[in-house]
């Protein structure tokens, strides 16, 4: 298995634009994380699926934040409009039955 | 807040030496604490995890001792090598069916000196 793929690798957009990062999670995984990592705040989780449905969303920071699972194998963390408090690596985990997430290699955003 | 306090945040070991890595949690209903490896420009990956059901796993050169009474564990890295030269992530979540989202520490980067 190629493992959890995340795209893109990088993303440099400006304030205000809408930013689309995307996910691929392990074929069989049930559940599905989406995390941010800062310095500051470290790992904090935004939003969690289970067989394609939201479980938990109390992490995403405001209305600009949206994720979707529209299939057990693409999941899409969406920010509208960007601004550069949002500037992280955003990574994508999934699992089977919790145990044992798989991070793919993240997306690096910076909104300037 | 953050539910798993990691300490310290950052060590220097020689190799061959030991390194130490400390997490303490509040929350009684986890019972699913990994470990997790971070390189830089790679994402966190699974080192070991234990179960509140024993109180030492351990995983050729990695250990964890499990504290169930005091709330705590650590990880111990046994005769470090350059290349764990990364940065180390406790976690605790519940298990399934129960809400198991990982909770993790703030991390702690180990330098292991040649």
């Amino acid at each position: 298995d190629a493992g959890v793929i995340q795209s893109p690798r990088h993303e440099v957009t400006e304030m205000g634009q809408e930013v689309t990062l995307r996910c691929k999670p392990i074929s069989g995984h049930d559940y599905l994380f989406w995390y941010r990592q800062t310095m500051m705040r470290g790992l904090e989780l935004l939003i969690y699926f289970n067989n394609n449905v939201p479980i938990d969303d109390s992490g995403m920071p405001e209305d600009r934040f949206s994720a979707k699972m529209p299939n057990a194998s693409f999941s899409t963390l969406k920010i509208q409009p960007s601004e550069p408090r949002d500037s992280a690596v955003y990574f994508c985990a999934s699992s089977f039955r919790g145990v044992g997430y798989t991070f793919g290699s993240g997306t690096r955003l910076t909104v300037v | 807040q953050q539910q798993v306090k990691q300490s310290p945040q950052s060590l220097i070991v020689q190799k061959g030496g030991i390194s130490i890595i400390n997490c303490a949690y509040e929350n009684t209903a986890f019972d699913y604490f990994p470990w997790y490896q971070q390189f830089p420009g790679k994402g966190p990956a699974l080192l070991i995890a234990i179960r509140p059901d024993v109180s030492e796993k351990k995983e050729g050169r990695f250990t964890i001792s499990f504290n169930k009474s005091a709330k705590q564990f650590s990880l111990h890295i046994m005769d470090s090598q350059p290349g764990d030269s990364a940065t180390y992530f406790c976690a605790a979540s519940g298990v399934f069916p129960n809400d198991y989202k990982l909770s993790f520490g703030a991390g702690t980067t180990v330098t292991v000196r040649a």
